[in-house]
């Protein structure tokens, strides 16, 4: 059974850099199937899709945030991580990691609360 | 981007209830629509995908149902551990979208 958790620093300066792991155990981020996703949850808002990746190598990100947005596989360490650039306060949220099978999510990972401030 | 449309945004019910939360999306979804339930400090969970399949080890009294633009979830029956927000998910088109969410409470 597939169990996701992610990790990072939980508070970032404006206009750095927002960096991300999701460790899979009980499963390979090598193995098909399964779309290696982030999502984030603003505080006390809803639900936004950043993008996935398949074990490939293949993305797809939100075009609301394409232009700041990586999503990386590590192999070695069975991880996939997010990179978001030039964060700014409205980058605050918890940051979900979740297996999409293709398109819905399950399982999640417990999420981190990341903070952009200085 | 398809717009996802959650009503109610909050609903009051009492245990043995049954809760309709409805879900409409600007586009056709083609059933490529999932629902969620989230409690405080926790993630989602899946309940139903392709609009109306119950994700394994999700009581039968969650149902989905819909085609095209809406669809809904039905809580049959409502038990004291379902008092949570529900959101749907329209999977049909990238970026994939989720409603603003249902706050299913106690009256």
């Amino acid at each position: 059974q597939v169990q996701l958790q992610e990790s990072g620093p939980g508070l970032v300066k404006p206009s750095q850099t927002l960096s991300l792991s999701c460790t899979v155990s009980g499963g390979s981020v090598s193995s098909g199937g399964y779309y290696w996703t982030w999502i984030r949850q603003r505080p006390g808002q809803g639900l936004e899709w950043i993008g996935h990746i398949y074990f490939t190598g293949s993305t797809s990100y939100n075009p609301s945030l394409k232009s700041r947005v990586t999503i990386s596989v590590d192999t070695s360490k069975n991880q996939f991580s997010l990179t978001l650039s030039s964060v700014t306060a409205a980058d605050t949220a918890v940051y979900f990691c979740a297996s999409g099978i293709p398109r819905w999510f399950d399982p999640w990972g417990q999420g981190t609360l990341v903070t952009v401030s200085s | 981007d398809i717009r996802v449309t959650q009503s109610p945004s909050s609903v009051s019910a009492s245990v043995g209830d049954n809760v309709t939360i409805s879900c409409r999306a600007s586009q056709g979804l083609s059933s490529w629509s999932a629902w969620y339930q989230q409690k405080p400090g926790k993630p989602p969970k899946l309940l139903i995908y392709a609009a109306s399949s119950l994700q394994t080890g999700v009581p039968s009294r969650f149902s989905g149902s819909g085609s095209g633009t809406t669809y809904t979830l039905t809580i049959s029956s409502l038990q004291p551990e379902d008092f949570a927000t529900y959101y749907c998910q329209q999977a049909n088109s990238f970026p994939l979208t989720f409603g603003g969410g249902t706050r299913v409470e106690m009256k």
